[in-house]
């Protein structure tokens, strides 16, 4: 079964410094998302990585998977407070074909 | 595109009664469609998959006669919570898996329900 775990689970940032949010998975994972969540909101999708070595970037985020040592990151360059959220990583299984969600990021960025 | 919404966005009862949140995939179809709780400042958790046509699976620990799925077409799922307690009080949200973007199995959220139970 796979398991999913993120850390750390409270990030508190200041503005303009960089940060890494990591992912562990227990098992072999054929893709892995990262979405963000505000509270009392549902999940928005950030992105989707199929492969080892792939790496995305969209604005100050940027993911990538180590398949290999079962990673994923999400790296946060130059963090502004609109990025502050709760990030999730999940992970999927073919076989399953489910996602599994880890335990969530909250980040806060400061001023 | 890809937008799911979910009805109602939130909700209050009284113990013992039922309520029943629909989940709809509103410009694309959706064969499975995915029904999560989240408790307050804690991850999703998957309570059944439900596909088209056909009975949901559900999770381990999760309840199929307190949690009716019903997955009528195409683009509607329903999740039924049966004589509601208040320890069913949590934010359910529902996904939509596009029928014709398999390959990725991208899954689209809805905006969630918040159920509170009195």
């Amino acid at each position: 079964e796979l398991k999913v775990e993120q850390n750390p689970l409270f990030l508190s940032m200041q503005e303009g410094k960089n940060y890494t949010i990591y992912c562990n998975y227990s098992t072999t994972s054929d893709r892995l998302y990262w979405y963000r969540q505000d509270p009392g909101k549902s999940l928005e999708s950030l992105f989707v990585l199929l492969s080892n070595g792939a790496v995305k970037q969209e604005g100050r985020l940027m993911a990538s998977l180590d398949t290999k040592a079962r990673l994923s990151t999400l790296h946060i360059t130059a963090a502004v407070h609109d990025l502050s959220a709760t990030y999730f990583c999940a992970g999927h299984t073919g076989t399953a074909s489910k996602l599994t969600f880890g335990t969530g990021t909250r980040l806060q960025v400061t001023l | 595109g890809a937008v799911v919404s979910q009805h109602p966005s939130w909700v209050i009862c009284k113990s013992g009664t039922s309520v029943k949140i629909e989940c709809r995939s509103l410009d694309f179809q959706a064969t499975t469609m995915f029904w999560y709780r989240q408790f307050p400042k804690q991850s999703l958790m998957l309570m059944a998959t439900s596909n088209e046509g056909s009975k949901a699976t559900y999770e381990q620990g999760v309840e199929k006669d307190k949690f009716l799925i019903n997955h009528a077409s195409l683009t509607l799922s329903t999740l039924t919570v049966t004589s509601a307690h208040p320890e069913d009080s949590s934010f359910y949200i529902c996904s939509a898996r596009d029928r014709l973007a398999s390959n990725l199995n991208l899954e689209f959220f809805g905006p969630g329900t918040r159920l509170t139970v009195l």
